[in-house]
């Protein structure tokens, strides 16, 4: 099983909404991450939580804010965002390891800010 | 942050055709990743590469580690329009810190 499950497939909020995006793996991996992707762009890191400890936070806006609360559950929660802040939010999955490895991508939340 | 130069932005081919798309960067990485998008959808991994030199099949697809492990290639034998969709490399340095190619998009006529 490579599953990482997405929840939920689409959201559609307004800027002053708290939402959270939701997600699940079973493969037994302790890292586990987000994603923002737009339109025909790659994917852009945004946190990696190691061991369900936050180990990197690429200056996101605090109007993201990740938890892991265990090791196979990640969300995002979401407050005040902004028009510019629509995209695909991917999460993903891999074992931890520092020269190898292969990463897991969910089918992402496509998030419309009015 | 690490630059992956992915090589061609856009291809338009014929069924049937082979396809080849590259990636290089200025610095080396441990794993090389490739990938394919539907649009709406989460990128799928289709083949990893750990080993410089290495060439790893699956299917019609095939890719290779570059020696210098600064570079790696993806090619399609026999296209089909199924094949159609955004093509990815993601290179690890290390430390679960991989980097995106910016993408090859590739459509197939029937």
């Amino acid at each position: 099983d490579t599953e990482v499950t997405q929840t939920p497939k689409h959201l559609v909020m307004g800027m002053t909404n708290k939402k959270s995006l939701k997600c699940e793996q079973h493969m037994g991996h302790r890292a586990m991450y987000w994603y923002k992707q737009k339109a025909k762009k790659p994917p852009e890191l945004m946190f990696v939580y190691s061991y369900e400890k936050l180990s990197i936070n690429e200056s996101v806006p605090s109007r993201f804010s990740p938890e892991c609360p265990n090791s196979s559950l990640l969300n995002l929660h979401l407050h005040a965002l902004q028009p510019e802040d629509s995209a695909l939010y991917l999460c993903a999955s891999s074992q931890v390891f520092s020269h190898s490895g292969k990463l897991f991508f969910g089918s992402g939340t496509q998030l419309s800010v009015l | 942050g690490q630059q992956l130069n992915q090589s061609p932005q856009s291809m338009f081919i014929q069924e049937g055709e082979d396809v080849s798309m590259n990636c290089t960067s200025s610095s080396i990485f441990n794993t090389w990743l490739w990938y394919k998008q539907d649009p709406g959808e989460g990128p799928v991994l289709l083949i990893a590469l750990y080993k410089a030199g290495e060439l790893t099949s699956n299917g019609r697809l095939t890719a290779q580690f570059g020696i210098t492990r600064k570079d790696s290639f993806l090619n399609i034998s026999a296209s089909i329009p199924s094949d159609v969709g955004i093509y990815f490399c993601a290179g690890l340095t290390g430390f679960n810190k991989f980097y995106f190619g910016s993408g090859t998009k590739l459509n197939v006529k029937p």
